[in-house]
This record gives structure tokens, C-alpha cells and sequence, in this order.
């Protein structure tokens, strides 16, 4: 089966621009996650949805960073505007819902703010 | 979820057996004990879960000691690509997402 998509892989941009990143889940998987990966770090939860419904964002930082899921399928995660410390993987992950053990991944997107 | 503690960093030789423990002493009854792997530059990789039975499957064997509060993951002929940051986590199943903490960093050396 086709893995979790992510683009782009890599993205620079300067403090105070926005950015997007895209993930395409696994096909038929209604559980899709987005981590954020600060570097050395293990992975942290930003958002939880559950087919186009947000399940936990309590650790997303709202004031900047917005997601969505449009139709269950799809998903982006924006940053608007960027910081220096947003500088990480940002990484998709994608299950078939509660009742499954094991996530998948995909590559991430590795971000840098200069 | 209950804690996780792992050692930060261990070597192994190729073709040896690579035990990678984990300590989570305050584990409850419906918890769950999952590992996953991080090779460089990929997402991480689930490899295997565990209640309270050893598990195995073509990747690994999961040992979990009778009261629950340790486990070890053993790779038994670890290869080159092997070398990856491997994390213990502890969760209820179904339910929480996965919460990561540091890992341990293994590296298999020649």
C-alpha cells in the first residue's frame, strides 16, 4: 500500500512569512495526526483529527499555527507567521482509528526559519 | 500515559543481539507497551506493542517482565540499518495518541 505523502520535503523561509505543509494519508485511515520534531527531541503531538474532525489540539499553538481536514481526507498544517523556534520535522502520521496499534508515518517536512 | 525511561544511547555488533531496555514502573493494568524505531531523516517506524505477553513478530521480540514495570526489545541479528533512535511508549489501546519521549539512540557498528 502507498505510504503517508508529505510535502514539501524541505522548506526555508525568513521569520515573520507564513508556510504550509501538505500530508495525504494512508487511503481509508480516519485518524491523521501532525508531530512536530525539534532536533534531538523525540516527536511532540500538535493535533489529533478524527476524519474531518479535531479530536485533541490542545498542544497546538493557535495564535500562529492553524490545521485542517478538509473531507476527511487530506490535510494541511500553516504557520503564519513563523518563528525562529519553529525551525523542526514537521511529521504526518496516519491511522485507521482508535482501534488500531500502529501509526504510520511519512518523511516530514523539514522546516528552517532564518 | 505512564512515563518511560530509556538509556540515551548503546552500541551493538552487527550480527549480535541487540536488548533495548525500557523502564515504566508506573504502567497501569490497561496500558500497553509499544516500540517504535526513527532511522535518519524517515518518520518513525512502529515495530511492535505488547500487554502483558511476550510478543514476536519479523522485526523483533518484545519481553515484558511479570509485573509489568520493564521491558526489553530485542533484536536478535542486528544489521547495519538497524542503527535508528528507538522509543518506548506507554499507552492505553485503544484511545491516547502516542506520546514520545528522547528514545534510545543505537548505533550498530561493523
Amino acid at each position: 500500500e502507498a505510504g503517508v505523502a508529505q510535502s514539501p520535503r524541505y522548506k526555508i523561509i525568513e521569520k515573520r512569512q507564513s508556510v504550509a505543509f501538505w500530508c495525504n494519508p494512508i487511503s481509508g485511515h480516519a485518524t491523521l495526526y501532525w508531530y512536530q520534531q525539534i532536533l534531538g527531541q523525540g516527536p511532540k503531538l500538535l493535533i489529533q483529527f478524527q476524519n474531518n474532525g479535531v479530536v485533541d489540539d490542545s498542544q497546538l499553538p493557535k495564535d500562529r499555527f492553524s490545521a485542517e481536514r478538509l473531507k476527511g481526507v487530506d490535510s494541511t498544517l500553516k504557520i503564519q507567521p513563523a518563528k525562529l523556534e519553529d525551525s523542526a520535522v514537521y511529521l504526518c502520521a496516519s491511522s485507521l482509528g482508535f482501534l488500531s496499534g500502529g501509526y504510520t508515518f511519512g518523511s516530514g517536512t523539514r522546516l528552517t526559519v532564518v | 500515559d505512564a512515563k518511560t525511561t530509556q538509556p540515551p544511547s548503546m552500541d551493538c555488533a552487527e550480527g549480535r543481539a541487540a536488548n533495548l531496555p525500557c523502564n515504566h514502573s508506573t504502567i497501569s493494568g490497561n496500558e500497553y507497551v509499544y516500540w517504535y524505531r526513527q532511522i535518519h531523516s524517515q518518520g518513525p517506524q512502529y515495530i511492535i506493542h505488547g500487554l502483558k505477553n511476550n510478543e514476536t513478530n519479523e522485526m523483533a521480540s518484545l519481553i515484558i517482565t511479570e509485573d509489568r514495570k520493564s521491558s526489553t526489545l530485542i533484536l536478535p541479528h542486528a544489521t547495519l540499518r538497524d542503527t535508528a533512535v528507538y522509543y518506548c511508549i506507554v499507552r492505553v489501546n485503544p484511545g491516547n495518541m502516542l506520546t514520545f519521549g528522547g528514545g534510545t539512540r543505537l548505533m550498530v557498528k561493523p
